[in-house]
């Protein structure tokens, strides 16, 4: 069974933290993702990568970071969380045909 | 910004019924994928469609293409409450999966 983890399901940080979200992938997959999914504006990319140590922005890459050391893990990082972050994360690995998702990170910044 | 567009926004129907939704896109593609999101989870792909295609089924899946209008549409006949979730297109548009805004469907027994 094809599995796509994302590290929490809920978390909940302060403003100005820096919060790492983690996404690991079994399926040998080159293409990673991550959205941010908020009522009305769909699912909008805020970084991708298509190779180990390969990175690009999506459409809305300000405030986050990410890092592929290794093709199975893809990690986001808010380098100082703010209000506005708070939102549901999804983390995704692709082949050419079919992207499969994780459960989701419902991130609240306080 | 790539991002697609679907209608309608939200859609209500009684079980049995049919529902149609529509994406338009803005680039050119290879292919054309559907997914399904029930509340507060991740996506699950339902099925995809590529551009030398026209129409292509699945169980109660009927998704068509056009190209030349940039759009696709997604049929589910005989609705059920259980398919009561959000559904979103997607297309890879410069290397990036892109999806649409996504119309939420509701199937009322």
């Amino acid at each position: 069974d094809v599995k796509v983890t994302q590290s929490s399901r809920y978390l909940v940080k302060r403003t100005g933290e820096k919060v790492f979200l983690e996404c690991v992938q079994d399926m040998d997959h080159e293409n990673m993702f991550w959205y941010r999914q908020d009522p009305g504006l769909g699912l909008r990319l805020i970084y991708f990568s298509y190779d180990v140590k390969m990175k690009e922005k999506g459409d809305i890459p300000e405030g986050y970071s990410v890092s592929r050391e290794k093709k199975e893990r893809f990690s986001l990082i808010l380098e100082s969380a703010s209000t506005n972050q708070t939102s549901m994360y999804l983390c995704a690995s692709s082949s050419n045909t079919e992207a499969f998702f994780g459960q989701g990170t419902r991130l609240t910044v306080v | 910004s790539q991002q697609g567009e679907e209608d309608p926004q939200a859609l209500s129907i009684q079980e049995g019924e049919n529902a149609t939704m529509n994406c338009s896109y803005k680039t050119s593609i290879n292919n054309l994928q559907w997914y399904r999101q029930n509340s507060g989870r991740g996506l699950v792909h339902l099925i995809l469609i590529r551009s030398n295609e026209r129409e292509k089924h699945s169980g109660r899946l009927r998704v068509t293409l056009d190209t030349s209008k940039k759009s696709s549409s997604l049929l589910i006949t005989a609705s059920r409450a259980a398919d009561t979730a959000s559904y979103f297109c997607a297309h890879v548009g410069f290397q990036k999966l892109v999806f649409g805004t996504g119309t939420r469907l509701l199937v009322s027994p």
